[in-house]
């Protein structure tokens, strides 16, 4: 089945370390996202890659990091910079183009205590 | 800027009522995009429907019916006969063109459908 997995479900951490969370797709998308959402909010964009060896920022990538060295996989840290990391962090991706929805992974629960 | 508004944070209604979910959208864009998700307990999104800002026709698909107004930048979302494995947050979403093809998300409206 084609699809995007990200794992694990559940993740804790301890304050101060970095954390790699992980995302995989087989859609054969070349673009590819990390969200961040929080309790009664929306989702807010931490990066996006639109092509392997690339990707740029989104509007809350303080204290994290990611890299693109496989089409298929997208991972994304948790660094300790990162002031409140507990959340719920989904990966999404797509087909190039303005008029293509995104799909979604399971999403990934961090929590730093 | 663009904006989503969903100004209703939660909605509870008994099955079989109908429902309607608002959203509102900012944008300066005359070639914009907008989206519904569904985000069930498990928390995985499930695309619903999207729309270009050319076409205004509504949309029926089963229980679920869309309305576009430009005039009023509304897009809401109606579900009739509401079941209860409707219960989840939905989510209304702005797709920015030419900013890396990512979305300007809505906070969510939790649906909460009773038996």
């Amino acid at each position: 089945d084609g699809g995007i997995t990200q794992s694990p479900k559940y993740l804790f951490r301890k304050e101060g370390q970095n954390v790699t969370l992980s995302c995989e797709q087989n859609l054969n998308h070349d673009a590819m996202y990390w969200y961040r959402q929080d309790p009664g909010q929306g989702l807010r964009l931490i990066y996006y890659s639109q092509i392997v060896n690339d990707f740029q920022k989104g509007d809350i990538a303080e204290g994290y990091s990611v890299s693109r060295e496989k089409k298929e996989s997208f991972p994304l840290t948790v660094t300790s910079a990162q002031k409140n990391p507990t959340a719920f962090y989904l990966c999404a991706s797509s087909v190039s183009g303005d008029y293509n929805e995104q799909f979604f992974g399971p999403g990934t629960r961090l929590t730093v205590l | 800027a663009q904006k989503v508004t969903q100004a209703q944070t939660e909605i509870s209604v008994v099955e079989k009522e109908d429902v309607t979910l608002d959203c509102v959208y900012e944008t300066r864009d005359t070639t914009y995009y907008l989206f519904w998700y569904k985000q069930p307990p498990s928390g995985e999104l499930v695309f619903l429907i999207r729309r270009n800002s050319f076409d205004e026709q509504n949309e029926i698909s089963g229980r679920y019916s869309w309305n576009f107004q430009k005039s009023t930048s509304s897009f809401n979302f109606t579900i009739t006969a509401s079941q209860v494995v409707d219960s989840a947050v939905y989510f209304c979403a702005l797709r920015r063109p030419n900013y890396g093809q990512n979305f300007v998300f809505g906070p969510g409206t939790r649906l909460s459908v009773l038996p």
